[in-house]
């Protein structure tokens, strides 16, 4: 069946390190791709998003790439801040459906 | 701005207890869904509903129930609380995914124990 495998965590930085999450999906056809964040006390956001192939995603200085060859949708950031401490959550959402599956959540901290 | 409300942060009920959870969105959408939330687990669909009175039962159904009487308005029912559904619930909401790529708005969750 359609999953989505994320890498574990907790991930820790220092800030101003270059972050990767990465992200693997299980779909047929061609699935959008997401990239959801919790801040600590709410609920998730979405952060960035892909429709197709080759699209790349973008927000607030996180950039993720669809790559349909590899099934992935590896989640990066140049130079990660403090702020950006957060559990971040890869999703799918498979052609013609209307629901979204979501991989474990990778905790990320960064440190000063 | 969407908002996604629900109607408690925290709460605490007893063993065989039933419990409302209560959720309302503000944008008109079509779409509502129940997860809930656990370490090493990710998000997990419960139910979801896409239109007042329908229904359909998502990954984990087994010991809730839900009602949507309003579009704005979508409830999770535990209809006999037992230990291991403490946890995160999440409700969300959505348009009608007619197009690729459409988002789901969160609400900030209630963190149900069961003693």
């Amino acid at each position: 069946g359609d999953s989505v495998t994320q890498m574990e965590g907790p991930v820790t930085l220092s800030e101003e390190a270059f972050l990767t999450i990465n992200c693997t999906y299980t779909a047929t056809g061609y699935p959008s791709l997401f990239w959801y964040v919790q801040y600590p006390g709410e609920g998730l956001q979405l952060l960035l998003k892909a429709t197709k192939a080759d699209d790349k995603g973008s927000n607030k200085g996180f950039e993720a790439t669809y790559r349909k060859e590899t099934t992935s949708f590896h989640l990066e950031k140049g130079s990660v801040q403090v702020s950006d401490s957060a559990v971040y959550f890869c999703a799918q959402q498979t052609e013609g459906g209307n629901k979204l599956t979501f991989g474990t959540g990778t905790q990320l901290k960064v440190e000063l | 701005d969407v908002k996604v409300t629900q109607s408690s942060r925290y709460l605490v009920k007893r063993t065989g207890e039933k419990v409302f959870l209560e959720c309302v969105q503000d944008m008109d959408h079509e779409n509502m869904f129940w997860y809930r939330q656990d370490p090493g687990l990710g998000l997990r669909l419960i139910y979801f509903s896409y239109d007042v009175k329908m229904k359909e039962k998502g990954d984990i159904p087994e010991g809730y129930s839900v009602s949507r009487e309003k579009k704005e308005r979508f409830s999770l029912i535990l209809e006999s609380a037992s230990t291991n559904q403490t946890s995160m619930y999440l409700c969300a909401s959505s348009f009608i995914w007619d197009y690729k790529g459409r988002e789901q708005f969160f609400g900030p969750g209630t963190r149900l124990t069961v003693l």
